[in-house]
């Protein structure tokens, strides 16, 4: 057990919708950050969020986007959902800026039909 | 393009036999290193990690690996594999500068240990 949850576990969504991913980090940690995991691949950076704000974003489109609360859980949103989106979603917890060790959960399994 | 490559897709070992899984990546400066592990069905879990210091880290479950600057090379190692060890590793890299503290992951190894 690392302390980070996500919600859900599985999904199916319809090309075309949205989603929100949900995930509670570790206690003590203020940086959340997102990746995807496509099958047979190592996970890739999404963005990261630290204290509420956006810090750092890798190679995805604008329709993929984040919010941090002020307890530092974080939601992942995704619009006009594409089939190439269907992925693990790994959200992973840390402290300074994900310059420690990060913690992760067990993800969210999205399978867009 | 700047990036982190491991050697095997899928390796198959027999109980008791030694393993080295292969770890390159492309930045020049100051990276921080890690290996993790994924068993089936299971969250990402930490290995062991380098940030500076002894280049032979030492981590759980018996796992160690080199950290070779001149290669770029961060290998994991283990003497005796178990069929428990059986998982996919993942090597990973925060990268100089660490823009946004993001690791960037290496394709994974797939580990299969016969009983």
């Amino acid at each position: 057990e690392t302390g980070v949850t996500q919600s859900p576990t599985h999904l199916i969504k319809t090309r075309g919708q949205q989603v929100t991913l949900r995930c509670s980090s570790q206690s003590g940690h203020n940086t959340v950050s997102w990746y995807q995991q496509a099958l047979g691949q190592g996970p890739q950076f999404i963005f990261q969020y630290y204290r509420e704000e956006e810090n750092g974003r890798g190679n995805f489109p604008p329709r993929f986007s984040g919010l941090q609360f002020p307890n530092y859980s974080s939601e992942l949103n995704v619009n006009a959902l594409e089939l190439n989106d269907s992925a693990l979603y790994l959200c992973a917890s840390s402290t300074k800026k994900g310059e420690n060790e990060a913690f992760f959960g067990q993800g969210t399994r999205l399978t867009v039909v | 393009a700047q990036s982190v490559s491991q050697h095997n897709h899928h390796v198959i070992l027999s109980e008791a036999a030694s393993l080295e899984l292969g770890c390159n990546y492309s930045y020049g400066g100051t990276v921080n290193l890690f290996w993790y592990v994924q068993y089936p069905g299971q969250h990402l879990q930490l290995l062991l990690k380098y940030f500076s210091g002894d280049p032979l880290v030492k981590g759980i479950k018996g796992f160690e690996a080199e950290f070779i600057k001149s290669k770029f090379s961060f290998n994991l190692r283990k003497p005796s594999v178990q069929w428990s060890d059986t998982a996919e590793y993942f090597c990973a890299v925060i990268p100089p500068y660490n823009q946004g503290g993001k690791l960037i992951f290496g394709q994974g190894t797939e580990l299969s240990v016969k009983p």
